[in-house]
């Protein structure tokens, strides 16, 4: 079936610096959404990415999506401490929307 | 409802009991999704629900595990004769097609501890 994996498993940077993460499909994808679980608390949508060489931007966030549509990346420019959470990537099966494994980011300020 | 509405938030039930979680989605989307999350880990889809009809429950992990959406709205994730590895957050989420361009809503889900 599909799976979406995701690297780093975990990532802890200084405030200020920056954090990648990377989500990799075995299939092609028809789109790729992005959600930001912060500890304790439930996922929330971030962003959606369509078509393939996609680039958005949410402020200090940029989200790609490759040539491919077999990944995806997420980069986010000189972190928060409000930036700490888990990162997933998550795309749609056939009835089903799958989550990547997530990235769990940690900033120390 | 503002949101998706899950209850309860806590249930601790004791080995073999069973449970029934409760999942009300925003109102008049098509789409619901059950996923289990377990500690550390990322949600684990299910089932799926559009509208009424069950169209994938690949993922419930027995069949100590049933999940029904009667008329199309709310729904209920059931679990039979709880064991310990159930022990989970059960997450709900909907949204308002039955396509894949849209983002899903989640609530705060319900953690189950079983003992």
């Amino acid at each position: 079936g599909q799976q979406v994996m995701q690297i780093p498993q975990y990532q802890h940077v200084q405030e200020g610096e920056d954090f990648t993460t990377y989500c990799n499909s075995s299939t092609t994808l028809s789109n790729i959404q992005w959600y930001k679980q912060r500890p304790g608390g439930h996922p929330v949508f971030l962003i959606q990415l369509v078509k393939s060489g996609e680039v958005k931007k949410q402020k200090r966030l940029t989200f790609q999506f490759g040539e491919a549509k077999k990944n995806s990346s997420l980069h986010i420019t000189a972190t928060q401490t409000t930036d700490v959470g888990t990162y997933f990537c998550a795309a749609f099966g056939t009835d089903k929307l799958i989550f990547g494994t997530g990235t769990r980011l940690q900033v120390f300020p | 409802g503002a949101g998706v509405s899950q209850s309860p938030r806590y249930k601790v039930a004791k080995r073999g009991q069973d449970v029934a979680l409760r999942c009300d989605p925003i109102s008049g989307h098509v789409s619901l999704f059950w996923y289990q999350q377990a500690l550390g880990q990322g949600p684990e889809f299910l089932t799926y629900f559009q509208n009424e009809a069950q169209l994938d429950k690949s993922g419930l992990p027995s069949d100590r595990f049933f999940a029904e959406r009667p008329e199309g709205s709310v729904s209920t994730l059931k679990i039979q004769r709880t064991q310990q590895e159930d022990s989970a957050v059960y997450l709900c989420a909907s949204s308002s097609t039955g396509g894949s361009y849209t983002e899903a809503f989640f609530g705060q889900g319900t953690r189950l501890t079983v003992v």
